[in-house]
């Protein structure tokens, strides 16, 4: 079974700091992997999408990399600002009969101040 | 574009009730939808999925049910609520199975 860890668990930096989440799964087949931002008592956004085939997507100041081999992703997020404040979660999706499930992690907890 | 509803946003419902929630996608057509919880201290679980009107997948034995009457409605349902029931329930949905999937509000539900 898909297993997926976040680390840290929590993050507290001051604003204009560039951040690396990590997040690690223990079945390398997947077929793609996606992060999400959470706010507190709100739905999931996403962020980013990455394909198995792929090493990296950007969008604005995130950069999410992915090592299938290695079973990683990160989530890089350049100058961070207050307003980034909030949970991050990763998702493997599985290949196969399993296609179509998300296995998420248990999410890192930003604060980004002022 | 795309939008999907939940509702109720907040449901506080004592043990052994029934439970109905709803979830609609608008501005496309046959998608699949996903029911996740999201439980105090725990990853967000994914219970159903269905790929179309009719076709429930069940991911985790419990005492939930779920059903689509219509192409874009998704209902998740409970005859007897129990305690750990509570959480945060999500709706989603993605074009296809493998494809980026797109998540509702949320509707929180405290069992009581």
């Amino acid at each position: 079974k898909q297993e997926v860890t976040q680390i840290p668990a929590a993050l507290s930096v001051p604003e204009g700091e560039n951040l690396v989440l990590n997040c690690s799964f223990t079945d390398s087949a997947i077929y793609n992997l996606q992060w999400f931002r959470q706010d507190p008592g709100k739905g999931l956004t996403s962020l980013l999408l990455i394909q198995s085939s792929q090493r990296e997507q950007t969008s604005g100041r995130l950069n999410a990399s992915l090592d299938k081999s290695s079973g990683r992703s990160t989530l890089y997020i350049a100058a961070s600002q207050p307003g980034d404040s909030a949970t991050y979660l990763c998702a493997a999706q599985g290949r196969g009969s399993t296609l179509g499930r998300l296995y998420f992690g248990r999410g890192t907890q930003l604060t980004v101040w002022p | 574009s795309q939008t999907i509803h939940q509702w109720p946003a907040t449901l506080v419902q004592p043990v052994g009730s029934p439970l109905s929630l709803e979830c609609t996608v608008e501005g496309t057509s046959n998608p699949n939808l996903y029911w996740y919880r999201q439980a105090a201290g725990r990853g967000l679980q994914l219970l159903f999925y269905s790929v179309g009107i009719g076709q429930i997948s069940s991911e985790v034995p419990q005492n939930l049910s779920a059903s689509r009457p219509q192409d874009r409605q998704f209902i998740l349902s409970s005859k007897k609520l129990l305690l750990s029931d509570s959480g945060f329930y999500l709706c989603a949905w993605s074009r296809d199975r493998g494809n980026e999937q797109f998540f509702g509000p949320g509707t929180r539900l405290t069992v009581l």
